[in-house]
């Protein structure tokens, strides 16, 4: 079965400094990943996806991410973080046929701190 | 994009007693996903449903406890039947515009408090 493993739940970065959030997935296949940012009484939005390609994506808000097979990994990536990417973020793997059954990670709580 | 919205946004219930969420997309869609948020947890998948046929479920989720609706290509309801506390949960809708897309929007998000 799909599953996908965020091992920080809570992180702190000051405001300018990188940030990077790890996320690895257990897939039998070549999978589709995802990453989700749900800011506070918001809904998800998605970040940016792989599915194909190019290993490093870029998506929206400054953020990418690079898909190591070797590793299993989809970390997600931003070099300055602002005060505004406070939030719960979603590494999530595509299941089913399409890859749009979604299996998430149990998310990171992003804290900036000034 | 796809722009979705649920009713209620909120709600307060009684245990034992039901309720019944609204999922409203603005354009036609065939695939609409369920998904439950436990609190300070991550999302769950509950069901998928599909404009005339039955909803398919995962593990650990039955019709009897969770019932579907899908009765036309833009909207959907899931009900939470004889609600307990375990049941507080933001219940999510999403779609992928083509049913090959893997792109997902989401709604905004249902808030349960069971009492």
């Amino acid at each position: 079965a799909q599953s996908v493993t965020q091992p920080d739940i809570h992180i702190t970065v000051s405001e300018g400094a990188s940030l990077e959030l790890r996320c690895n997935y257990s897939y039998g296949a070549t999978p589709y990943l995802f990453w989700y940012v749900q800011s506070p009484g918001q809904g998800l939005q998605l970040l940016l996806k792989y599915f194909s390609g190019d290993t490093l994506v870029q998506g929206i808000k400054g953020f990418e991410a690079e898909f190591k097979r070797s590793q299993s990994s989809f970390n997600l990536r931003k070099p300055s973080v602002h005060w505004s990417d406070a939030a719960e973020y979603f590494c999530a793997v595509g299941a089913g046929e399409y890859g749009n059954k979604l299996v998430f990670g149990a998310g990171t709580i992003l804290r900036v701190k000034s | 994009s796809a722009v979705i919205s649920q009713k209620p946004s909120r709600d307060i219930c009684q245990r034992g007693t039901s309720l019944t969420i609204q999922c409203q997309v603005d354009s036609q869609v065939t695939m609409m996903f369920w998904y439950r948020q436990q609190p300070g947890q991550s999302l769950t998948l509950i069901a998928t449903a599909n404009q005339g046929s039955e909803a398919t479920y995962e593990s650990g989720f039955v019709i009897d406890k969770f019932p579907i609706s899908r009765p036309n290509l833009t909207f959907s309801t899931l009900t939470v039947s004889n609600m307990s506390p375990e049941d507080s949960s933001i219940y999510l809708c999403s779609v992928p515009l083509r049913e090959s897309d893997n792109e997902q929007f989401f709604g905004p998000g249902t808030r349960l408090t069971v009492l």
